[in-house]
């Protein structure tokens, strides 16, 4: 029961061009989405996040755009750079009662930025 | 400030081994929450602790255990380890008990063999 899904295992920008990254859910109870990068031999690295009660949120070079009734989010990047390329992971949160800090995880796009 | 640390980096252990594994969170952050990762997969939830309670459990099964000390550290017990269990485990620290931006360690790269 994949409820996080990304189903580009892998994508490859130019570096300056725009990088979109895509991920879909199946759990309308889900009420934050975050966005984490993952570099080799470290642990995923917090980038940005969204309330389900917005559809965008900008910080810097990163946007995460949120589409509910898809059930579909993206993370542009622009403008990439090689320092970019790495591994990018859609996470999500639930709400209600009960509540706890648990993520549930895509898993993963790779994405590479050529210079 | 010092992000969240592990220990060991790295661990090979025999199967039916028991593993202990440690975390300290970043200062100030009362929660500990335990991933796994499989390799090509996304982290998968283990255990959240807060202020030394559990808040929550994954689905894995009773061999993994857990606990939150007064300082707030975490240790993850796995007892009679299985090959499966190879992963590299993640502990991630947040401010509260509801905290969605968690904030990761390194990892502790576990090899059952």
């Amino acid at each position: 029961d994949q409820q996080v899904k990304q189903n580009s295992p892998s994508l490859s920008v130019q570096e300056g061009r725009i990088s979109i990254l895509n991920c879909d859910y199946t759990n309308s109870m889900f009420d934050y989405f975050l966005w984490y990068k993952k570099y080799p031999a470290e642990g995923p690295t917090f980038l940005i996040s969204i309330s389900s009660i917005k559809d965008k949120n900008e910080d810097g070079r990163f946007t995460v755009f949120l589409n509910k009734s898809a059930k579909h989010l993206s993370l542009h990047i622009v403008p990439s750079q090689p320092g970019d390329s790495a591994v990018y992971f859609c996470a999500a949160r639930t709400s209600g009662s009960g509540n706890t800090g648990k993520l549930i995880f895509g898993q993963g796009t790779t994405l590479q930025v050529k210079p | 400030d010092a992000g969240v640390t592990q220990s060991p980096t790295h661990l090979i252990k025999t199967r039916g081994q028991h593993v202990t594994l440690r975390c300290s969170p970043i200062s100030g952050h009362k929660s500990v929450s335990w991933y796994q990762q499989v390799l090509g997969q996304g982290p998968q939830f283990i255990f959240q602790y807060y202020e030394k309670e559990e808040r929550g459990r994954g689905n894995f099964p009773d061999r993994f255990s857990a606990r939150q000390f007064p300082n707030y550290s975490s240790e993850l017990n796995v007892n009679a380890l299985l090959l499966g269990d190879s992963a590299l485990y993640l502990c991630a620290s947040g401010q509260g008990p509801f905290s969605y931006e968690q904030y990761f360690g390194p990892g502790t790269r576990l090899t059952v063999t």
